[in-house]
């Protein structure tokens, strides 16, 4: 049962331009969201989070909005860099039980 | 500088051995966790300790098993009960006392076993 759920496996997109990854999830209880960039054979690093009390949150090029009607949240990257092409994992907790679910990520690829 | 050490890289196996994969974190973080990644299907919990001597299963526990004597150490053990042990493992730490605070990922063992 895959509670998180990226379902677009890759994503391409022109320098310069936006990039928008989408994540859904069917636990209601989750209320914290975080997005995680990973490099191959790295680990993954935190990029950016929200809590359930906000719609949006802002960190330089990168944007996350949650919409909790529709169980859906997104990042946006702008302007996309060639340095962003990775893969991105969403992830979900639910502040009463901790544990943090994944999603199965996006490819990222930022072409020059 | 403060981070999580996982060794080794790269670890090969034969299949019916059992085989232990180190974790060290110098974040002074209380919590430690052990993913698997695989194609497709994202980073799931194996285990995970939120404090020193005291450990619980994750979503794919079988064919696991963890120690958690030192504060920075967690060591995984795949076992030969485990059906598909190759795959790529990350440990991560959390815990500087903010409830929310995101997960801080070693770069990760990538374990074939043949």
């Amino acid at each position: 049962d895959q509670q998180v759920k990226q379902n677009s496996p890759s994503l391409s997109v022109q320098e310069g331009r936006i990039s928008i990854l989408n994540c859904d999830y069917t636990n209601s209880m989750f209320d914290y969201f975080l997005w995680y960039k990973k490099y191959p054979a790295e680990g993954p690093t935190f990029l950016i989070s929200i809590s359930s009390i906000k719609d949006k949150n802002e960190d330089g090029r990168f944007t996350v909005f949650l919409n909790k009607s529709a169980k859906h949240l997104s990042l946006h990257i702008v302007p996309s860099q060639p340095g962003d092409s990775a893969v991105y994992f969403c992830a979900a907790k639910s502040t009463s039980y901790g544990k943090l679910t994944f999603g199965q990520g996006t490819i990222l690829t930022v072409h020059p | 500088d403060g981070g999580i050490t996982q060794s080794p890289k790269y670890l090969f196996r034969k299949e019916g051995q059992n085989v232990t994969l180190s974790c060290e974190q110098n974040l002074n973080h209380d919590a430690m966790y052990w993913y698997r990644q695989d194609p497709g299907q994202g980073l799931r919990l194996i285990y995970y300790s939120q404090i020193v001597n005291d450990f619980q299963k994750g979503d794919i526990a079988e064919g696991y098993s963890v120690s958690r004597e030192k504060k920075e150490s967690f060591p995984l053990t795949v076992t030969s009960a485990q059906k598909n042990p190759t795959a790529f493992y990350l440990c991560a730490s959390t815990g500087d006392g903010a409830y929310n605070s995101p997960l801080h990922f070693g770069n990760g063992t990538r374990l074939t076993v043949t």
